[in-house]
């Protein structure tokens, strides 16, 4: 059973055009992130959201919990062929145990 | 500071080796864990410690899968005998405790069994 289901697993883009990843569970986290990982790397953290519906913005990439924490979503403006690797979101039940769990991923390419 | 560090980056052995991989966690950190990535069932984890003490172990495949952390500083994942199907990517994360502060991964071990 995978609690953590992300769409679409699968995205390719043209440079400068917008897109959104999602993150969807039927269960409740205490907070989730979101990491993005380049081929012979391992993940790196991106953001953490904690509220529900808390929006966060990195530069081009904005990050929302949903109200009732159970979904995130990623949205990136005018990508760019640098944004292309695998998104991963990761929700943890707890706050105390530090143990995350993690989303299929989502491989972005961005074309130039 | 270097962050989390594995070793070794790849490693290819034979069915029925006994293969150890390693882990330097970031100084500070005490939490560790140990995860497992392959195209079909994304990345699993497999255990974690907190202050090198065994805290879930349930996403260890079989007993031929152990870990251990003797201090806080190193860990190992091993796995003996080896099999075909154990090929992956084997990643070692380190953090604070609470998952807010998230985690920092190592470069991985790039697993191959033949």
């Amino acid at each position: 059973t995978q609690l953590l289901e992300q769409s679409p697993q699968f995205l390719s883009i043209q440079e400068g055009e917008n897109l959104t990843v999602y993150c969807n569970s039927s269960s409740v986290f205490s907070s989730l992130q979101w990491y993005r990982q380049e081929p012979g790397e391992g993940p790196v953290l991106l953001v953490t959201v904690v509220t529900g519906g808390e929006v966060k913005k990195l530069k081009r990439l904005t990050f929302q919990f949903g109200d009732a924490r159970k979904d995130s979503s990623l949205h990136i403006t005018a990508a760019q062929p640098g944004d292309t690797g695998l998104y991963l979101c990761a929700g943890a039940r707890s706050s105390n145990t530090g143990k995350l769990i993690f989303g299929q991923g989502t491989t972005l390419q961005v074309k130039p | 500071d270097a962050g989390v560090i594995q070793s070794p980056r790849h490693e290819v052995t034979e069915m029925g080796q006994e293969v150890t991989l390693r882990c330097k966690p970031i100084s500070g950190h005490n939490s560790l864990f140990w995860y497992r990535q392959t195209m079909m069932r994304g990345l699993e984890l497999l255990i974690y410690f907190n202050n090198n003490v065994p805290i879930d172990d349930s996403g260890m495949p079989e007993d031929r899968f152990s870990a251990k952390m003797p201090n806080a500083s190193f860990s190992t994942l091993k796995i003996q005998p080896s099999e075909p199907r154990d090929s992956a990517v084997y990643f070692c994360a380190s953090s604070t405790t609470g998952t807010v502060y998230g985690y920092t991964f190592g470069s991985g071990t790039r697993l191959t069994v033949v």
